[in-house]
């Protein structure tokens, strides 16, 4: 099977814009998390989906959105962009078998690294 | 707050020497698992635990999960260059669905 693949792999913006990161899972993984890491703070958790539907969400301004389509690829934007939003942006898909299913082992891509200028 | 406190969060090892980073959480987890991240790469998972005082080997990997099922831990044995990389651990709780509690991590360097 095809791991995770994550789009773009580096991108430069400028404080004030938005941007928008694209992430497909593992053939057959319905739960999609996001991740922003950096050397600070180590991994911190932004939002889960399962199925469409957002079933968590981490400490992160509403600038930070997400979303997942029918056949699992998950976006998230970031608007207004600032300079603490540099960080290696990290998605991984799980297999959980159903919406109350507790998260199984986590198959990250290979991140996005953001740098805001 | 932190919700999976981990510790070192650096170690310095000469190869041959043994590792072991540990893992803490306030709250009773329901699973606990383990990733390995090299420089430059991205999170890799090892295994999972789900049992109290389960036991786990990988090679010259082991780890173990607490009892109160509250801490776990990996220990390598003889460390090579090859397991230089961060060592994460992550654990879910059974009120939250959605989420692993990712610790901060443990840089290892190895030294030849």
């Amino acid at each position: 099977k095809a791991g995770v693949t994550q789009t773009p792999r580096y991108l430069i913006k400028t404080r004030g814009q938005q941007v928008t990161l694209s992430c497909s899972p593992i053939s057959g993984h319905r739960s999609v998390s996001w991740y922003q890491q950096t050397p600070g703070q180590g991994l911190q958790f932004l939002f889960e989906y399962f199925s469409e539907t957002q079933r968590n969400k981490g400490n992160f301004p509403g600038r930070f959105s997400g979303r997942q389509f029918s056949n699992s690829r998950s976006e998230m934007n970031v608007s207004t962009l600032e300079l603490g939003d540099s960080a290696l942006y990290l998605c991984a898909s799980s297999p959980s078998s159903s919406f109350l299913a507790l998260n199984g082992e986590q198959y990250f891509g290979p991140g996005t690294r953001l740098t805001v200028t | 707050g932190q919700q999976v406190m981990q510790i070192p969060q650096y170690q310095h090892v000469q190869e041959g020497e043994d590792f072991t980073t540990y893992c803490n959480s306030s709250t009773t987890l329901s699973n606990i698992q383990w990733y390995k991240q090299r420089p430059g790469g991205h999170p890799v998972f090892l295994i999972q635990l789900v049992k109290s005082g389960e036991v786990k080997k990988q090679k010259r990997l082991t780890f173990q999960f607490g009892e109160a099922k509250k801490n776990s831990s990996l220990h390598i044995t003889a460390t090579q260059t090859t397991d230089v990389g961060t060592y994460f651990c992550a654990g879910t709780r059974g009120s939250t669905l959605g989420r692993l509690y990712f610790g901060r991590g443990t840089q290892l360097t190895v030294w030849p």
